[in-house]
């Protein structure tokens, strides 16, 4: 099965700088990569996500990359803010999976934003 | 939030007791997720329901029964829990379809075994 490893664990930053998050994965078939911001009590959501099919996605302050022969696949924030602090998580859906979408999650990672 | 309900929001029980964590999504969407997140751990993958029907049990023991009477509703049941079993058990739903991606979560039931 699937295996996605996430780095680094935590992350801490000055506002305004940039923040980048990695994570790798293992199969090959994977197609579709989320990135999910879990707030402090609060459930996940999704930020942004890229296909396999583009090599790069770009909304905003956060963008993500996507290199698919080294299979892993990268969060980039820009000009961070002290909301941006929250869990990250990166995900990974095997094309071998149906349509009802099983993902594999990373380990998360805490990024803090210091004012 | 509406979306996606979970209840209840914190649970706290014994080890012999049965309790049951309740999920409800007015999206519309036909495919159900349990997660289990435990502190330091990934997103875990407990069970997946596509069109009421359960398409995976991700190894999961069987003091954790799932049950979905329709695609609203998703429900697991727990019975003679361990105090490792404590932690934030999430439920997520999608519509079905290749071309739908993102899974909605719902808030969490933090469970708590003494």
């Amino acid at each position: 099965g699937e295996n996605v490893e996430q780095h680094p664990s935590t992350l801490s930053v000055q506002e305004g700088d940039s923040a980048v998050i990695k994570c790798t994965y293992s199969d090959s078939a994977s197609n579709y990569f989320p990135w999910y911001k879990q707030e402090l009590g609060k459930r996940p959501q999704l930020i942004i996500d890229i296909r396999s099919n583009v090599g790069e996605k770009k909304d905003q302050r956060i963008a993500v990359t996507l290199n698919k022969t080294a299979k892993h696949f990268s969060l980039h924030i820009t000009e961070t803010q002290p909301e941006d602090s929250a869990v990250y998580f990166c995900a990974a859906r095997s094309a071998g999976g149906t349509s009802y979408g099983k993902l594999t999650f990373g380990q998360g990672t805490i990024l803090t934003v210091h004012p | 939030e509406t979306g996606v309900t979970q209840t209840p929001r914190h649970l706290v029980m014994g080890m012999t007791n049965k309790k049951s964590l309740k999920c409800e999504q007015h999206l519309g969407h036909n495919a159900m997720y349990w997660y289990k997140q435990s502190a330091k751990k990934p997103l875990e993958l407990m069970f997946v329901y596509n069109f009421k029907e359960q398409t995976e049990n991700n190894s999961v023991p069987s003091r954790f029964s799932p049950e979905c009477p329709n695609s609203s509703h998703l429900f697991l049941h727990l019975h003679t829990l361990q105090p490792e079993d404590s932690a934030l058990y999430l439920c997520a739903s999608k519509p079905q379809g290749d071309g739908y991606n993102e899974q909605f979560f719902g808030p969490g039931t933090r469970l708590t075994v003494l």
